[in-house]
């Protein structure tokens, strides 16, 4: 099946400052979609962003299909942005998402 | 418009024991999904409902049962829930006729002693 890497897998951030997420993916996909995981548990979607860049806010996202990889975006992070980072790519006809390991992002004040 | 919705939040079982984790979606999605989510481990597919009366194997489909009871109903069964079930319970939705984006339920916390 296809094989999703994230990295780095752990990130440590001061209040403010800019970082890039990384997925790798090793097949062709219809679909892919960041998430926050929050410290609570809950699952956000960020982006839908099968190809193309995106922006919402303070986050940006580009996914390069042909090269396999996307790219999230944190500019001035705040500690609200701490959790865990997952990015999903959506395969085949059952629509099924394979899931990353996911980043997990501390941002200390 | 509450999105996707998962009963109970926290269950508690003993080995052997059978329970239900309900999930409802007020979207009109035609396809429903159940996925488990492990330390440190990004979710993994249970079990997948493409539309209304249609049910299909994910990634890790031993030990449970799933119905779709309607359009907007799916659920978990766990007919003898052992700790290797231990886990936190994503539902999730998406319609496929016009976007592939899912989305999630809160989850639910599983601890099987």
């Amino acid at each position: 099946g296809i094989q999703v890497e994230q990295s780095p897998p752990d990130l440590i951030l001061q209040e403010g400052a800019n970082s890039t997420l990384r997925c790798n993916f090793s097949d062709s996909v219809n679909n892919l979609q960041w998430f926050h995981q929050n410290p609570w548990g809950q699952l956000i979607n960020l982006f839908y962003i099968p190809s193309g860049t995106k922006q919402n806010g303070r986050l940006s996202a580009t996914t390069v299909a042909t090269e396999r990889y996307s790219l999230l975006y944190i500019s001035s992070s705040q500690t609200t942005d701490s959790g865990v980072y997952f990015c999903a790519v959506l395969t085949g006809a059952n629509s099924k998402l394979t899931f990353g390991k996911g980043i997990t992002l501390s941002v200390r004040p | 418009n509450a999105g996707v919705t998962q009963t109970p939040k926290f269950q508690v079982l003993k080995t052997g024991q059978s329970m239900t984790l309900q999930c409802a979606q007020d979207m009109n999605h035609n396809s429903m999904y159940w996925y488990r989510q492990d330390p440190g481990m990004g979710l993994r597919l249970i079990y997948y409902s493409a539309s209304e009366g249609t049910t299909d194997k994910g990634e890790v489909p031993n030990g449970y049962n799933v119905s779709r009871l309607n359009k907007r109903e799916f659920s978990l069964r766990l007919e003898s829930a052992a700790p290797s079930q231990t886990s936190v319970y994503f539902c999730a939705s998406m319609n496929q006729d016009w976007s592939y984006e899912q989305y999630f339920g809160p989850g639910t916390r599983l601890t099987v002693t």
